[in-house]
């Protein structure tokens, strides 16, 4: 088995801030990704990871900046916070890209005052 | 406008009863589906995929899916508070690299009273 690491679990942000959530995996995976989670709105793709060094936007990448630092870990940033924004962020996963078996951390829950 | 349409939001079912959740994608090269189960506070976990028209059976959770109507279904029998979650369908094109790019509906959630 293995696991996925969210930092930080929780997140409070001033108005236009950089914020930075971390992902780590020990799966050996190749693939890995970040979601966006809205109360309603279900899970939309932010970025993905094919493999290490590669990038890929999802639905969601205007205002977000993502990194993959090497093979197990994978960072977001947004780049400039908005005013009464929350969400939680997740980062998933999985063997390689042409499977829909990903594993998901537990989030990170970003609040904006 | 979102591309995998879930219903209904939310579903209550007695203990020992039937839960049937259901989900249609608008989009036509979405054939391949997923189901994953997300408790309060934790991520989603897949509880199975389903790729070809008919039944899908894994113990209490059989999946339906209708390729024509592009509707999939999810019946969990014999519910127990602990299935008590967020459910969401995900679906993709399954070409290819395509297979991992997900798109997720808003979930149903459901609740199993004891």
């Amino acid at each position: 088995g293995g696991i996925i690491t969210q930092t930080p679990k929780f997140l409070i942000g001033q108005e236009g801030q950089k914020l930075t959530l971390k992902c780590q995996q020990n799966f050996n995976h190749d693939t890995m990704y970040w979601y966006r989670q809205d109360s309603g709105k279900g899970l939309r793709l932010i970025y993905y990871s094919i493999t290490e060094n590669d990038l890929q936007k999802g639905d969601l990448s205007e205002g977000y900046d993502a990194s993959r630092e090497k093979k197990s870990s994978f960072s977001l940033t947004v780049t400039s916070a908005q005013k009464n924004e929350m969400a939680v962020f997740l980062c998933a996963s999985s063997r390689t890209v042409n499977t829909g078996q990903l594993y998901f951390g537990e989030g990170s829950k970003l609040t904006v005052l | 406008q979102q591309k995998v349409q879930q219903s209904p939001e939310s579903l209550s079912v007695p203990e020992g009863g039937m839960a049937s959740l259901n989900c249609t994608s608008s989009d036509r090269n979405f054939q391949y589906f997923w189901w994953y189960r997300q408790h309060s506070g934790e991520g989603p976990k897949a509880l199975m995929s389903i790729f070809s028209d008919g039944d899908k059976k894994e113990g209490r959770f059989t999946a339906h899916l209708n390729k024509a109507s592009l509707h999939v279904s999810l019946h969990i029998r014999d519910s127990q508070p602990s299935d008590s979650a967020l459910y969401f369908c995900a679906a993709s094109e399954g070409r290819g690299s395509a297979l991992g790019r997900l798109h997720f509906g808003a979930g149903t959630q459901l609740i199993v009273i004891p």
